[in-house]
C-alpha cells in the first residue's frame, strides 16, 4: 500500500460548525503533515507530526487543531472557521530521514 | 528575494516535444530537491527526488541539480497530453526537526497539445 488516504474528499461547513478531516497511511511512515493549498498557489505547511508528536506548528490559528492518534492516522479538527479558510487541505507522510513526501488527494473545504 | 523562484508559465508545447522546467533558489542550506506533478483538483505526486548535484533519470523524466549555481531542472522527453499538469519544485534542508519543511516553487502550468 503506497497511498495516503484522505476523507472526506469534499466538505462544506458553516462558520459555527465543528468538523474533522481524516488522513490514513499504511506505509510505516513516521512523519505526517498537514498542508493547505489555495487555488493556483503552492502548498503551505501547517503542522508536522514526528513519531506521533507535534514537531512543527507554523503559527496556525487555534481554530485548526491537529491530532495524531497513532502512527497511521492524522486528524485535523476544524471549529469556527472563516470563509477565507476555504482551500484544499492536503495530508502527506514520509519516512524518517531524507526521503520524498507522499501526498493524499486532499479534502476540498468550503466554508460558508 | 524569494527562497525558491519558478516561472509559473503557462507553458504550451506540442506532443512529442522535450519540456524543460526550472527552479532557482537562494538558500544554500537546501540539500534535497523534489519535483511534484499536480493534476487539477488532486494532490501533488512525487516524480523525482535528488540529493547530489548531477542528473537522475526515471523513464521519460530527468532531474538535474547544479548546487554551485543553485539551479534545478526537470526534463520531460516525448511529452504526452497526459503530462499536462502543474509541476512544482520543492526542496528542504535536511532531515528531522525544522528540516521537515518543504519549500515549494510557485509551480509551472504545462499543457501538451495533441
Amino acid at each position: 500500500d503506497t497511498e495516503v488516504t484522505q476523507t472526506p474528499k469534499h466538505l462544506v461547513m458553516g462558520m459555527t460548525n465543528k468538523k474533522s478531516l481524516k488522513c490514513e497511511q499504511h506505509m510505516g511512515h513516521r512523519a505526517m503533515y498537514w498542508y493547505k493549498q489555495k487555488a493556483k498557489k503552492p502548498p503551505e505547511l501547517m503542522f508536522v507530526y514526528s513519531y506521533e508528536k507535534l514537531s512543527i506548528n507554523e503559527s496556525v490559528p487555534s481554530r485548526f487543531s491537529p491530532e495524531c492518534p497513532n502512527s497511521s492516522l492524522l486528524n485535523l479538527h476544524l471549529h469556527a472557521l472563516q470563509p477565507e479558510d476555504s482551500a484544499l487541505y492536503l495530508c502527506a507522510s514520509s519516512q524518517e530521514g531524507d526521503y520524498g513526501y507522499t501526498f493524499g488527494s486532499g479534502t476540498r473545504l468550503t466554508v460558508v | 528575494q524569494k527562497e525558491v523562484e519558478q516561472d509559473p508559465g503557462p507553458l504550451s508545447v506540442p506532443e512529442g516535444a522535450i519540456v524543460s522546467l526550472n527552479c532557482t533558489y537562494s538558500n544554500s542550506a537546501f540539500q534535497y530537491f523534489m519535483w511534484y506533478r499536480q493534476y487539477s483538483r488532486k494532490g501533488p505526486e512525487l516524480l523525482m527526488y535528488t540529493y547530489s548535484s548531477g542528473n537522475k533519470e526515471d523513464g521519460r523524466f530527468t532531474a538535474q541539480v547544479d548546487k554551485s549555481s543553485k539551479y534545478i531542472s526537470l526534463f520531460i522527453r516525448d511529452s504526452q497530453p497526459s503530462d499536462s499538469a502543474t509541476y512544482l519544485c520543492a526542496m528542504k534542508r535536511g532531515s528531522g526537526g525544522s528540516n521537515y519543511k518543504l519549500t515549494f516553487g510557485k509551480g509551472t502550468l504545462l499543457t501538451v497539445n495533441p
